[in-house]
This record gives C-alpha cells, structure tokens and sequence, in this order.
C-alpha cells in the first residue's frame, strides 16, 4: 500500500530538548515536503526536498533542520524546539514535475512544546 | 505571486442543507492546478479533487461539485444534502506547472449539525 509514514503522531515535551519527527515514504518519491498547520494558517511550507542531498527552505524554516540521505526518508529536526512550535506537521510526497498530481500526505504528527 | 483565499473561516449549516465553499486564487502562470482536500476531525488529509487551468468543465461526484471559472480565478466547492460526516476542515489549493510547490488556502471550517 502507497503510503507516507511519520512517526510520532503526537508528543509532549519541554523547550530545549532537541527532537526528532521521522517521515518515510513507500512510493520512489522525489518529491518530499514538511508543513506546519495551525489555525487561520492553513498549511505552510517548512522545508522541501527535490532529491536525495537536495533541501531547501520553504515558508517558515526558522528552528528547523531537515536531512535527505535516503529517497525515502526525511525526517524533519527541532534542535531547540520552542513553544512557538507548537503545532500540527504534516510530511508529503510526489513525483518531482508532476504537478497535477496530488501529494500524499502522512497522517500528521501533533507537537506539543511546553 | 501565488495565493489562495478561503474567505470563509468557518460555516455552519443544519443537515441536508447544501453549501458551498469559495476558493479564489492567484498566479501568473497560465497553466495550473488546483486542488480540494478535506481534514476530519480525525486530523489526515483526504484528497479531493484537481482540476486543470484548461479545462473549465465543471465536475460532479455524488453529493459534491466543483465550479471552476478562470474568470474569476476561483474553484468553488459545492456540498448538497450536507451530511455530520460532511463536518471537516476544507482546504483549496494551488500548484503551478513550472515549480512544484504547492500553496494552499487558510482552510474553512465545515460543521452540519443534525
């Protein structure tokens, strides 16, 4: 089954403590994203990744890292996550250049930094 | 520059009342793609619909259609007999050909109450 897997779907923690949001994908996806979501926003782009070693910022990248070492994965990395961070995260996926074509969304991970 | 408006933050109808819900967007590309997606209260995305620049016929699935018109730029989303499973969050959304990011709307909030 096509599928975007992240992990975790939900975590509490505390500011400072560096963290780590996996994103995996089953699909030969160039194409992967990282949003965040949060009320009134919609979806904002964080970072985005054409290929294997090829990221780059998207909307709001400001506390975030991301790495592309694998096809498959990209994880998304707080260093020193903050409040501010608090939100719903979403990994997508798509061929590269097929922009009619839908991205496939992982079913989400809720932050919560204290 | 691209954009997506849903001006609409949040709507509220009684069952089996239809509704529809306005997408207006912006680019300068002359060919596009636009997109519907709907979150549950269970939180994922589900992919709803695209629709090409160049193709203005309107579509129609079941209980949902969608109102293309390049006129206006906008891709209205029409739900009649609304149902309580109709209750999510909808999102419109906006890629153009050349550049694989994909814009999307604030979101507007659907409740149906029974």
């Amino acid at each position: 089954e096509a599928q975007v897997t992240q992990n975790p779907r939900y975590l509490i923690t505390v500011t400072g403590k560096k963290l780590t949001v996996t994103c995996s994908q089953n699909m030969n996806h160039e194409y992967m994203s990282w949003y965040r979501q949060d009320p009134g926003l919609g979806l904002r782009q964080i970072y985005y990744s054409m290929n294997v070693e090829v990221t780059d910022k998207g909307d709001v990248p400001e506390g975030y890292k991301v790495s592309r070492k694998e096809k498959r994965n990209f994880p998304l990395i707080l260093e020193s996550p903050s409040p501010n961070q608090t939100s719903l995260y979403f990994c997508a996926s798509k061929p590269v250049g097929r922009n009619n074509q839908p991205q496939h969304f992982g079913d989400g991970t809720r932050l919560s930094i204290l | 520059a691209q954009k997506v408006t849903q001006a609409q933050t949040e709507i509220s109808v009684v069952e089996k009342e239809d509704v529809t819900l306005d997408c207006v967007y912006e680019t300068r590309d002359t060919t596009y793609y636009l997109f519907w997606y709907k979150q549950p209260p269970s939180g994922e995305l589900v992919f709803l619909i695209r629709r090409n620049s160049f193709d203005e016929q309107n579509e129609i699935s079941g209980r949902y259609s969608w109102n293309f018109q390049k006129s206006t730029s906008s891709f209205n989303f029409t739900i009649t007999a609304s149902q309580v499973v109709d209750s999510a969050v909808y999102f419109c959304a906006l890629t153009e050909t050349s550049y694989d990011k994909v814009i999307f709307g604030p979101g507007t909030s659907l409740s149906v109450i029974p």
